[in-house]
Parts: structure tokens; sequence; C-alpha cells
């Protein structure tokens, strides 16, 4: 089945240190979302690609970069996590229509120490 | 500006008894509307969409919403809730462009 996959699940990662969180996608969708969602509140549009156009969310900090090396991949790299950036990130993919739902992966909770 | 609103954080309904999971919109123009349902460690699943036509929209597990264009609401509703579907559910609007904004969320606890 066409899906979003994201890895890890779980990432535990120390106060400070760079962590790379990926993402794929079978359904050849030409955008890409990064949401971060934390206590089941709304998730919050961190960025998105459209193809390889890069949008970033005004108030997203400078610490989240995102890489999106062919259709298929999308990174999520957190150059210094702080103790608030804890929650689950998930990926997101849709066609650039209106009409077209979002496909969701299972997220990854980021755990910091 | 466009906005979705989910009245309540949490609703509480027995198996059995039907359930309605509120939101209501404002945007300018036509409409796009989703709801989502999230299980626990899980991403959003897509559950069903109003783009035109059918004020009912039929969706997947039984969900079914209401758009109703006076009272700028897009309902989520179930004639009978089931245990399984306690979840978190999100009304999503997409006024003019892919980028959807999500409204608050709202648990729905269904109780044996």
């Amino acid at each position: 089945d066409a899906m979003v996959i994201q890895n890890p699940r779980y990432q535990v990662t120390q106060f400070g240190k760079p962590v790379t969180l990926s993402c794929s996608q079978t359904l050849n969708h030409n955008v890409m979302y990064w949401y971060q969602q934390k206590s089941s509140q709304a998730p919050k549009l961190l960025f998105h690609y459209y193809d390889k156009d890069f949008n970033n969310e005004a108030d997203t900090p400078d610490n989240f970069q995102s890489r999106r090396p062919n259709t298929s991949f999308c990174f999520l790299d957190i150059r210094s996590p702080g103790l608030g950036d804890a929650a689950m990130y998930l990926c997101a993919t849709s066609r650039d229509n209106r009409d077209q739902p979002q496909h969701f992966g299972d997220g990854t909770r980021l755990s910091i120490l | 500006a466009q906005s979705v609103a989910q009245p309540e954080d949490q609703v509480n309904v027995a198996e059995g008894n039907p359930l309605t999971v509120k939101c209501t919109y404002s945007v300018s123009g036509n409409p796009y509307l989703f709801w989502y349902v999230q299980y626990p460690n899980r991403g959003l699943q897509f559950l069903l969409k109003y783009i035109t036509g059918d004020n009912l929209v039929k969706g997947s597990y039984g969900f079914e919403a209401e758009f109703n264009k006076s009272q700028t609401s897009f309902h989520l509703k179930k004639p009978s809730a089931l245990v399984s579907d306690s979840a978190l559910y999100f009304c999503a609007v997409r006024p003019e462009s892919y980028i959807p904004t999500f409204g608050r969320g709202t648990s729905l606890i269904v109780h044996p």
C-alpha cells in the first residue's frame, strides 16, 4: 500500500545534540509537510515543500531545518534541541489541490534528556 | 483570515448512542472542509471531506458530516458510537490554498 513512513518512531537525544528525523512516501505527492504536535494539541506547521521549493512558517525557530533530496524523502534536522522541542513530529504529504486530503505518517516522538 | 473552531475540548458519549463533534469555520469564498481522526501514538487519518454538492457527506468507519452554509458549520456525526471510536478528532479547512488550518481538536470518549 502507498503510504508515508517515518523513522524512527521514537527518538531520544540529549539537550543540544543534533538530531535528524526522516520521512519517506510512496504516494508521489509533490507537497510534503512537517508538523510539531504537543500534548494532544493541533499539529503546528513548521514548514513544507512544494516540489523542491521550501516554505518556512514565520514562527518556526531557526533551530529547525529541513531537506528534501528527492520527491520521496524529506528530513527534519533539529540543530540544538532544547527541552521545549520534545514533541511528536508528524510528516504529511498531499497533492497541491485544495480538494485532496493530507496523508500522515505515524510520527516520531522525540524526547530530550 | 480563515479560521476553524472546535468549541468542545472533550465529548463524552455512551456506547451505542449517537455522537456529534462540532466544528464551525470562518473563511471567505468556498470552504473545503475535512475531518481527521488521531488514535494514540498515531498520525492523523482522513475521515471525510466536503468540497461541493450534497450537504451530507459520508466517510470512513460509519462517520458522516453535515455541511451547513448558513451556520458555517461542519459537524461530525455517527448514529451509534463504539468504544473504539475514542480518539482525537480534528476539523480542518482549506480556504484558498493547499495549506490547511486545523481546529484545536476534540477528544471523544465513548464509555462502555
